[in-house]
């Protein structure tokens, strides 16, 4: 089955830098690359994703780049705010009728 | 995206006590699953709650364990049975919109201590 890894597992950068998580996956039969946030106390918050037809996705600070030859993808934060402390999950699937699978998550700090 | 809540938001059990987890979405979804998130830790799957069906259970979860309804497309209850403290986690509630959507969305989950 799918194996997502993910690095770093902490990270913290100070307010305005630019932080990069990445991940890296086993099946390349895996077609969709979502990435979660999860506050304190919440549940998973979907902030981005990219398909495989798609190398490189953006929304405003946040963008998600994935190479398919290497089998991996990242999650790129930059101007990052203290509200951007949080956990970061990424995830892999086959499509629409497959399972997600989760990576192991980064704990994202960002100090003023 | 849909509304998700689920109910208890976080409770205390007696180990050898069960508990029922509600989750309710705002719009009619075709797929709805359940995870399971330790402390400190990532997201497993427990089973996608199928409508007028059985659950399909993940590898190391059972339906006497989790036993799973889903009367309709915008309900679905979890049960934790015969609880232990290692149940003790976060209980999410997880849906997507049909059977071709890609996105997945999560309720704010239940977080459930077993003493």
């Amino acid at each position: 089955g799918e194996n997502v890894e993910q690095h770093p597992s902490t990270l913290s950068v100070q307010e305005g830098d630019s932080a990069v998580i990445k991940c890296t996956y086993s099946d390349s039969a895996s077609n969709y690359f979502p990435w979660y946030k999860q506050e304190l106390g919440k549940g998973p918050q979907l902030i981005i994703d990219i398909r495989s037809n798609v190398g490189e996705k953006k929304d405003q600070r946040i963008a998600v780049t994935l190479n398919k030859t290497a089998k991996h993808f990242s999650l790129h934060i930059t101007e990052t705010q203290p509200e951007d402390s949080a956990v970061y999950f990424c995830a892999a699937s086959r499509g629409t009728a497959s399972k997600l699978t989760f990576g192991t998550g980064t704990r994202l700090q960002v100090t003023l | 995206s849909a509304v998700i809540s689920q109910k208890p938001s976080r409770d205390i059990c007696q180990r050898g006590t069960s508990l029922t987890i509600q989750c309710q979405v705002d719009s009619q979804v075709t797929m709805m699953f359940w995870y399971r998130q330790q402390p400190g830790q990532s997201l497993t799957l427990i089973a996608t709650a199928n409508q007028g069906s059985e659950a399909t259970y993940e590898s190391g979860f059972v339906i006497d364990k989790f036993p799973i309804s889903r009367p309709n497309l915008t309900f679905s209850t979890l049960t934790v049975s015969n609880m232990s403290p290692e149940d003790s986690s976060i209980y999410l509630c997880s849906v997507r919109g049909t059977s071709r959507s890609y996105e997945q969305y999560f309720g704010p989950g239940t977080r459930l201590t077993v003493t």
